[in-house]
């Protein structure tokens, strides 16, 4: 049982360049969500998608696109890296109800040059 | 003003002591609340959900005060292994969006 699986794990890119982090979830749950995470911030949402086909914008959204592709997916898409969006990247899920607790995936750590 | 504020600490403690974390939020419609434990270099993992009643688990208790819309956290007998950061959360009432505080570091020393 993997829970929540994210790849890749580290990755360094260059401004300009873009990469799409992949999140799946085995858990059968119904919501599933993007965070960052850097230093003396906490974590802030990006995107979260409720359900299967809709998708909503969270706390920081700009630079960021994602995709729902199935139940079990939940893609991020950075089109153009900027340095500023060196961060450490947690994709998570929850179950049908938006208050219940999330699980996480392992991270991605994300340097851009 | 951030929406959900910790003290960042660190909390420095001697093996066996017992510490309070304590986590303040805005938004008086917040319907739920959580503590998540986070080790150095990995993801969140739900510690405990903080109930309107208070619960307990184990060395761990929590507690919710809606009137004046902070909730703590409380380990009694502190262990080496309790050595992680103490991120709390709280959900908008009616959405999905789960906002966190930026994590208490705690350390337990020998």
């Amino acid at each position: 049982n993997a829970g929540v699986t994210q790849t890749p794990k580290f990755q360094v890119l260059k401004t300009g360049q873009s990469m799409t982090l992949q999140c799946a979830q085995d858990m059968n749950h119904n919501s599933m969500y993007w965070y960052r995470q850097d230093p003396g911030m906490g974590l802030r949402l990006i995107y979260y998608s409720a359900s299967e086909g809709t998708t909503d914008k969270g706390e920081v959204p700009n630079g960021y696109n994602v995709s729902r592709l199935n139940k079990r997916e939940f893609s991020l898409r950075l089109e153009s890296a900027a340095p500023s969006q060196t961060s450490v990247y947690f994709c998570a899920s929850s179950g049908s109800q938006g208050n219940s607790p999330l699980h996480f995936g392992n991270g991605t750590r994300l340097t851009v040059t | 003003r951030k929406e959900v504020e910790q003290d960042p600490g660190p909390f420095n403690v001697p093996e066996g002591a017992t510490v309070a974390f304590n986590c303040t939020y805005s938004n008086s419609a917040s319907q739920s609340f959580f503590w998540y434990r986070q080790d150095c270099r990995k993801e969140p993992k739900l510690l405990m959900s903080v109930y309107s009643s208070g619960n307990e688990d184990g060395r761990f208790t929590a507690q919710l005060n809606r009137a004046s819309q902070y909730i703590s956290l409380l380990i009694r007998d502190s262990k080496l292994s309790d050595s992680a950061t103490y991120l709390c959360a709280v959900n908008r009432g009616g959405g999905f969006k789960t906002i966190f505080g930026a994590g208490t570091r705690l350390f337990v020393k020998a």
